[in-house]
């Protein structure tokens, strides 16, 4: 059975550019959550989709916008890149309950 | 946003030694979550804890969600080399809502 996958593993973008990350969920899963985790810092909360639509949005500004596809698998997209958006960006998985809540092994950004 | 202090900071102690931390936080979760992470790789969760006083155990690990819905402890028993890494602790407000992640523990286990 397999976990959360995500693509691309590391991603080199040059500043103002934009990129797109790519998250499958666990089987059976329906919601898809998106983190930014900076080095040396915990993940901290981009948004949660469900049902196709946004259900939750933490601090982050309208660069960073996301989608959500029927089969449930979801992509995070930003735009207009700037050096501070260089991170690990994990996908979680879940119940809409946020039972199971399991993450994939995340794509590392960096924006030179 | 909820800030969640995970206290200590950073552990070093000797292979088979026991282990402690904790996670507290200024508002009430009703569902706390204990995660483990790799250097390059994704949290992996170790315990999920769903009700207050709750002790649930996974092999070594034992943590429980604490009484006044504050706070959330993780305790490794008989530590092995293979436990080095950052725990992190994650707790949600409601049912369904996102989760907020502490600042983490890194542990060294020295043979």
């Amino acid at each position: 059975d397999a976990g959360v996958t995500q693509s691309p593993t590391h991603l080199i973008k040059t500043r103002g550019q934009q990129v797109t990350l790519r998250c499958s969920p666990k089987s059976g899963h329906d919601t898809v959550s998106w983190y930014q985790q900076a080095l040396g810092q915990g993940p901290q909360f981009i948004f949660q989709y469900y049902e196709e639509e946004e259900r939750q949005r933490g601090n982050f500004p309208d660069r960073f916008s996301g989608h959500q596809f029927p089969n449930y698998s979801s992509e995070l997209n930003v735009n207009a890149l700037l050096l501070g958006d260089s991170a690990l960006y994990l996908c979680a998985s879940s119940l809409l309950t946020g039972y199971g809540y399991t993450f994939g092994s995340g794509t590392r950004l960096t924006v030179v | 946003g909820q800030q969640l202090n995970q206290s200590p900071q950073s552990m070093f102690i000797q292979e088979g030694e026991d282990v402690s931390m904790n996670c507290t936080s200024s508002s009430i979760f009703n569902t706390w979550l204990w995660y483990k992470q790799d250097p390059g790789e994704g949290p992996v969760l170790l315990i999920a804890l769903y009700k207050a006083g709750e002790l649930t155990s996974n092999g070594r690990l034992t943590a429980q969600f604490g009484i006044t819905r504050k706070d959330s402890f993780l305790n490794i028993s008989a530590s092995i080399p293979s436990d080095v890494g950052i725990y992190f602790c994650a707790g949600q407000l409601n049912t369904g809502n996102q989760f907020y992640f502490g600042t983490g523990t890194s542990l060294t286990v020295i043979p």
